[in-house]
């Protein structure tokens, strides 16, 4: 079965600088989808990012990219240049391409601080 | 386009009691889902319905927990009777029907938050 593991339950940021949350997984497929989603206080989630496992190149939306290192089944999210509105949960989760279902796998989340 | 609609976002209820959530999903997302987050934890999969069918309820406590999804759209859970074990953020998502070589995203309601006490 298919693990996904956030070893940082808090992190706190100063604003304007830059933070890397991590995550790992445990998997024997090699095709899935990796996801970042942010749930904010208000509780509504939200995607931040995804990742197809068959591309090399590194996700990038904006202020947010991964280190996705498939080798090493690491996939880290980077916030760059923090805002305030950045303060929320961040989970992690995968997905698998084998099972058509559409189901996903979460970690336990980190939470993230924005300092002023 | 209007999001995935829950209600209530607040219950609190004694052990023993009975509970219902409803979910709106997004008009069109053929697939719903229902999550339970426990505080400090990351959702887990209740179960999944694609259109009207249940997809998978590997998760769902059946001995206590049930749920539907009349006509493919709207679906509420239950919890009968509640335990205090029972207290989380129930969470409601939808997407389109999934196709191979493509994840679509989930799109996640605000949630209910139990307290059984």
């Amino acid at each position: 079965a298919q693990t996904v593991t956030q070893s940082q339950p808090e992190m706190s940021v100063q604003e304007a600088e830059t933070v890397t949350l991590s995550c790992t997984y445990d998997t024997s497929e090699s095709d899935y989808y990796l996801f970042w989603y942010k749930q904010p206080p208000s509780r509504q989630m939200i995607l931040v990012i995804r990742q197809e496992a068959y591309k090399q190149q590194n996700a990038t939306e904006n202020r947010f990219s991964v280190n996705f290192q498939k080798a090493a089944k690491s996939f880290s999210l980077k916030i760059s240049d923090s805002q305030l509105g950045d303060a929320a949960m961040y989970f992690c989760a995968y997905r698998s391409e084998m099972n058509r279902d559409d189901k996903i796998i979460f970690g336990k989340g980190t939470r993230l601080h924005i300092l002023p | 386009e209007a999001g995935v609609a829950q209600s209530p976002r607040y219950k609190i209820i004694e052990k023993r009691q009975s509970v219902a959530f409803w979910c709106n999903p997004i008009s069109g997302h053929a697939t719903l889902y229902w999550y339970q987050q426990i505080l400090g934890q990351g959702p887990k999969l209740l179960i999944q319905f694609q259109n009207n069918g249940v997809v998978d309820d590997s998760q769902l406590p059946k001995d206590r927990f049930s749920a539907e999804r009349l006509k493919g759209v709207d679906s509420t859970l239950k919890i009968q009777p509640a335990k205090l074990e029972d207290s989380a953020v129930y969470l409601c998502a939808s997407s389109p029907k999934a196709i191979a070589g493509y994840s679509y995203e989930q799109y996640f309601g605000p949630g209910t938050r139990l307290t059984v006490t």
